[in-house]
């Protein structure tokens, strides 16, 4: 979706951090969100902040708000194989998600 | 909870051949989201239900595509005719529209139309 962007790729080495990055347009959003998707599978909510948090940490991952530029990131850390996937963004407007196009992580050995 | 679930898993259909799609939303919810997702367009949503009524359709294509929420349990999204260009993964999502949820979705249903 045009109202929500990021990267299209991700290369990361196997143990080090991953850091995927996020535009969004609707301020008034309540939920921001992070979807996993693996190669023939479906949407796994991974995490999601409200709109009134700066940061949420959840084991591996922390997900950075910051409202005034409407940027959301995602950082894994320790990244494993497992964490090869496509990962989408998404804002909560009054009753949807818009979604990115989503950026895919590809962890190497 | 078993969560959204979604049939068939897959099809593969002739083009010019009907096909429905179903969803059983999680118990208790009253929205029903039905995505599709492409490589060229993404996740684009094609049709909201709110308490069983149709709110949003605006995504919906073209008017080959149909969906209907019979119940609160129970939707279905039609293709008819089907065409090469509607193979896509369809996927349902439901939420219980308060504060403090979120949105889940099914495992989704891939569609190929040869």
């Amino acid at each position: 979706g045009e109202d929500v962007e990021q990267s299209l790729f991700l290369s990361v080495r196997e143990g080090d951090s991953s850091v995927i990055n996020c535009t969004y347009t609707d301020s008034s959003s309540t939920y921001l969100y992070w979807y996993k998707q693996e190669p023939g599978a479906g949407l796994q909510l991974l995490t999601y902040i409200f709109s009134n948090m700066d940061m949420k940490q959840d084991q591996r991952l922390t997900v950075l708000l910051n409202k005034k530029d409407k940027h959301l990131s995602l950082r894994i850390a320790d990244t494993q194989t497992g964490d090869s996937a496509i990962y989408f963004c998404a804002q909560q407007g009054d009753y949807k998600l818009s979604f990115g196009a989503g950026t895919t992580v590809t962890v190497r050995a | 909870d078993a969560g959204v679930i979604q049939s068939p898993r897959h099809e593969v259909t002739e083009m010019g051949q009907e096909v429905t799609l179903r969803c059983k939303p999680i118990s208790g919810h009253n929205s029903l989201f039905w995505y599709r997702q492409t490589m060229m367009r993404g996740l684009e949503l094609l049709i909201y239900f709110n308490n069983n009524v149709p709110i949003d359709d605006s995504g919906m294509p073209e008017d080959r595509f149909s969906a209907k929420m019979p119940n609160a349990s129970f939707s279905t999204l039609k293709i008819q005719p089907s065409e090469p260009r509607d193979s896509a993964v369809y996927f349902c999502a439901s939420i219980l529209q308060s504060s403090g949820n979120t949105i889940y979705f099914g495992e989704g249903s891939w569609l190929t139309v040869v």
